[in-house]
């Protein structure tokens, strides 16, 4: 099993759809996960940060599910400027990280 | 507002020149980090620094090395360039994870062609 897995898309979903992506991870003793959002020729930055009880901010939902070993990415009221690459973050070692390959998303007006 | 800065945003080189990538980051953080990102593969770790002078290999370390003289600066070498090696390259910075890190900021990117 690698690392971390992301279904690549595209996920194409109208304005005011919700979608929702997962992604799972293969370190049982991973702690601490993150979202990263990438837009076309832009570097990653930090969308949120996910903890063991969830987190929202505003349309975004960030889930962790450890039993499963996979965390979610759920966003409602898509707007255009949602279209991005969605990058799953795990830890990878001492001081290190893991990306995922990464799920693009477009919403279609 | 913090700043990770790389020295150019766009470089076109021949097969075999040396090639310097220089990252500079204004957050007093420990750790550096240079990955390489193509389509498909996703972000791929090439070197890692924790500390001035110390560096680690990352996942595929071969053909490239660094320099980490200054805790600001950290330097990816393309010892002779090869046209594998034309990639888009991103430099990270983060606090040492004991202090709270782990979250990533990068710097704008540099897309090097190698002919």
């Amino acid at each position: 099993r690698k690392e971390v897995e992301q279904d690549p898309g595209p996920f194409n979903v109208p304005e005011g759809a919700t979608v929702a992506f997962n992604c799972t991870y293969s370190n049982s003793a991973s702690q601490s996960f993150f979202w990263y959002r990438q837009d076309c020729r832009k570097e990653p930055k930090l969308l949120m940060s996910v903890y063991s009880s969830g987190n929202e901010d505003g349309r975004f939902t960030a889930q962790l599910n450890r039993a499963s070993q996979y965390i979610s990415l759920l966003i409602r009221d898509s707007k255009l400027s949602d279209s991005a690459t969605y990058l799953c973050v795990v830890p990878g070692g001492y001081q290190k990280v893991t990306f995922g390959t990464g799920t693009k998303l477009q919403v279609i007006p | 507002d913090v700043k990770v800065t790389q020295s150019s945003r766009y470089l076109v080189k021949r097969t075999g020149e040396k090639v310097f990538l220089e990252c500079v980051q204004d957050m007093d953080h420990e750790n550096m980090f240079w990955y390489r990102q193509d389509p498909g593969l996703g972000l791929r770790l090439i070197y890692f620094s924790y500390d001035v002078k110390m560096k680690e290999k990352g996942d595929i370390p071969e053909g490239y090395s660094v320099s980490r003289e200054k805790k600001e600066r950290f330097s990816l070498i393309l010892e002779s360039a090869s046209t594998n090696q034309t990639s888009m390259y991103l430099c990270a910075s983060s606090l040492n994870v004991a202090t709270g890190g782990n979250e990533q900021f990068f710097g704008p990117g540099t897309r090097l062609t190698v002919l």
